[in-house]
């Protein structure tokens, strides 16, 4: 049973224009969500991060809404830029010691020039 | 200056024969993680490690031992690999507490023919 779900494996957006990740996750007692991001043959490096008790968090271009009634949340990138080229993880966690990550299956975005 | 490193990056290796992979972090973290990708590409928690203690342990074979000899230092011991041991094998750390961002190795890509 996947508790964190991205439904798009991929997604293509033209340089420049927003990129909107979405991720949806069915776990109520989650209550920090992360997004990573990974290039090939590297590991996942961290992006950004929202708690439960926030809608919204911005850094630069990106953005992260959640969506508590929803369960949804989504990463906004603009402008989009060639480098952004890579694949997203959407991760969630219910906190308490063991900061346990639920990894959804990535989405893979390609920002054409 | 590699804040969290793998070795072997690849390992190619003949079903039935044990292998180990290392892990180290020299950010000063609490607590280890190791975390597999599979062929699907979904990223699944296997073990955690805090201050050298275990402290998650998903259902995993018992093929598959961690042994952390100091909190910088989590290694994963595989017996008697499997051809569905094959997959992308990533180490994580993160300072102890919850919603901690944590902080990806490069990846051990273990291929067993």
């Amino acid at each position: 049973d996947q508790q964190v779900k991205q439904n798009s494996p991929s997604l293509s957006v033209q340089e420049g224009r927003i990129s909107i990740l979405n991720c949806d996750y069915t776990n109520s007692m989650f209550d920090y969500f992360l997004w990573y991001k990974k290039y090939p043959a590297e590991g996942p490096t961290f992006l950004i991060s929202i708690s439960s008790i926030k809608d919204k968090n911005e850094d630069g271009r990106f953005t992260v809404f959640l969506n508590k009634s929803a369960k949804h949340l989504s990463l906004h990138i603009v402008p989009s830029q060639p480098g952004d080229s890579a694949v997203y993880f959407c991760a969630a966690s219910s906190g308490g010691a063991t900061n346990k990550l639920i990894f959804g299956t990535g989405t893979l975005l390609a920002v054409q020039p | 200056d590699t804040a969290v490193s793998q070795t072997p990056k690849y390992l190619v290796t003949q079903m039935g024969n044990d292998k180990s992979i290392k892990c180290e972090q020299n950010l000063g973290h609490d607590t280890m993680y190791w975390y597999k990708q599979d062929s699907k590409k979904f990223l699944k928690i296997m073990f955690s490690y805090n201050n050298k203690e275990l402290i998650i342990n998903e259902t995993v074979p018992n093929r598959f031992s961690p042994k952390s000899p100091d909190k910088a230092h989590l290694n994963l011991h595989i017996n008697s690999l499997e051809l569905g041991d094959s997959a992308v094998y990533f180490c994580a750390s993160n300072l102890a507490g919850a919603a901690e961002t944590q902080y990806f190795g490069p990846g051990t890509r273990l291929l067993v023919l």
